[in-house]
């Protein structure tokens, strides 16, 4: 199975602020990238699919990029809605699988 | 309106079983899969597999086997994942989602607690 690892495990940051999240992929996962944010008590959100496309209905301020085994989510500038849990996910190769996700916070 | 409506939230004694729904409404359900995702505090999400709800064909983690079964009652556009021989570490929360690949839509995600 790949092997996704995503850092931080816990960000802290303040509104305005530019917020990167990472996921490295154990092998090349040729862009076959998802993200997705999970508020508490909800079920996760697609926020972008395929690395680098957003979801409709997606803010702007959300963007994906990366490539090979190297996967970033950028927040450029942090609301307080955004304070949530995200997730990567590969689907590269089956078993899908996720990153242990990011939990971010406002300071 | 996409909906994907789980049942309710399920308390079992180990070794033993639950069967969990995910009715869907708002498309046509037989043209897309139904996946299944658990999530637990410690081991975060995991991919269980999913199902072709037209044929009933299913596609499972490897982890899953044995411990779900996934099934389809076309007639009432509804999934149905079964755990067997309960064990406290399939204590989690459990989600259905459109597609074989989870994407836009999912369930409110059911909860298992497995205790004596």
């Amino acid at each position: 199975d790949i092997q996704m690892t995503q850092s931080p495990s816990f960000l802290s940051a303040s509104v305005g602020d530019r917020v990167t999240i990472n996921c490295k992929a154990s092998q090349n996962i040729n862009k076959y990238l998802n993200w997705y944010q999970q508020k508490l008590g909800e079920a996760p959100k697609l926020l972008i699919y395929n690395t680098n496309n957003l979801q409709t209905g997606i803010p702007s301020r959300f963007s994906g990029s990366g490539s090979g085994t190297d996967y970033t989510l950028t927040i450029s500038s942090l609301q307080p809605e955004d304070v949530a849990t995200y997730f990567c996910l590969q689907h590269s190769s089956r078993p899908w699988t996720f990153g242990g996700g990011t939990k971010l916070e406002l300071k | 309106q996409v909906q994907l409506q789980q049942s309710g939230a399920e308390l079992a004694k180990p070794g033993s079983s639950v069967k969990i729904s995910c009715k869907a409404s708002g498309y046509t359900f037989t043209s897309y899969y139904i996946s299944w995702i658990k999530q637990t505090t410690g081991q975060g999400l995991e991919y269980i597999g999913y199902i072709n709800t037209g044929s009933g064909g299913t596609n499972y983690n490897e982890k899953f086997k044995g411990k779900a079964t996934l099934t389809v009652d076309k007639s009432s556009s509804t999934a149905f994942m079964q755990l067997s021989s309960l064990t406290p570490d399939d204590s989690a929360v459990y989600y259905c989602a459109r597609g074989g690949l989870p994407g836009l839509y999912w369930g409110q995600g059911v909860m298992v607690t497995v205790s004596s």
